[in-house]
């Protein structure tokens, strides 16, 4: 079962454009929602990640916008360029069992064009 | 600098082989994991532990069993590899009871 939802799985943006990615969940315990970053041959990196408790944060280029009633959030790349091309993750995670558990979404492969 | 290490970038075996990875880290983290990415699926948790000699399972632990017999090393261990276990395996680790953490770079393992 897919608990969050991804999308687009692929994405072109002109350099100095706006990558914007989508993530939607069902889980309501679901209680803090991380960004990955992945660039080829390297590990998932946390990239940004937010509270249910706010609406937006803001690191640099890159911004989340989170809609609790929705359940949907998203990442925003302002002035993308080429070095941003990677894959990102959307993630959510909730307590079970006594363990945080993270739910991974299936991926968004960014590619920034000159 | 924080590290987590896999002792292969790629590894092809036979089907039916036994198949071990390896991970270290370097930053005293009490929490390690196996994930394997495939795509479309994004990551899914095979093996988790929380201590040494503790393991839990993830949410795919079938075809796969774990070893942590230190604190900075966390194998992962295919009894029999099968062909729909080709895939990226990945490693993290974290210090806090959080799945979110550092990964190392991966190992893209193929089987035959």
């Amino acid at each position: 079962q897919q608990q969050v939802k991804q999308s687009p799985q692929s994405l072109i943006v002109q350099k100095g454009g706006i990558s914007i990615i989508n993530c939607a969940y069902e889980n309501t315990a679901f209680d803090y929602f991380p960004w990955y970053q992945q660039f080829p041959g390297k590990g998932p990196a946390l990239l940004i990640a937010i509270r249910p408790d706010v609406s937006e944060k803001k690191e640099g280029r890159f911004t989340i916008s989170f809609n609790k009633s929705a359940k949907q959030f998203s990442l925003h790349i302002m002035d993308s360029q080429p070095g941003d091309s990677a894959t990102y993750f959307c993630a959510a995670t909730h307590y079970s069992g006594g363990y945080q558990k993270v739910t991974f979404g299936t991926g968004t492969k960014l590619q920034v064009i000159p | 600098d924080v590290k987590v290490t896999q002792s292969s970038r790629y590894l092809v075996k036979r089907t039916g082989e036994k198949v071990f990875l390896e991970c270290v880290q370097d930053m005293d983290h009490e929490n390690m994991f196996w994930y394997r990415q495939d795509p479309g699926l994004g990551l899914r948790l095979i093996y988790f532990s929380y201590d040494v000699k503790m393991k839990e399972k993830g949410d795919i632990p079938e075809g796969y069993s774990v070893s942590r017999e230190k604190k900075e090393r966390f194998s992962l261990i295919l009894e029999s590899a099968s062909t729909n276990q080709t895939s990226m395996y990945l490693c993290a680790s974290s210090g806090s009871r959080a799945s979110t953490g550092f990964f190392g770079p991966g190992t893209r393992l193929t089987v035959l």
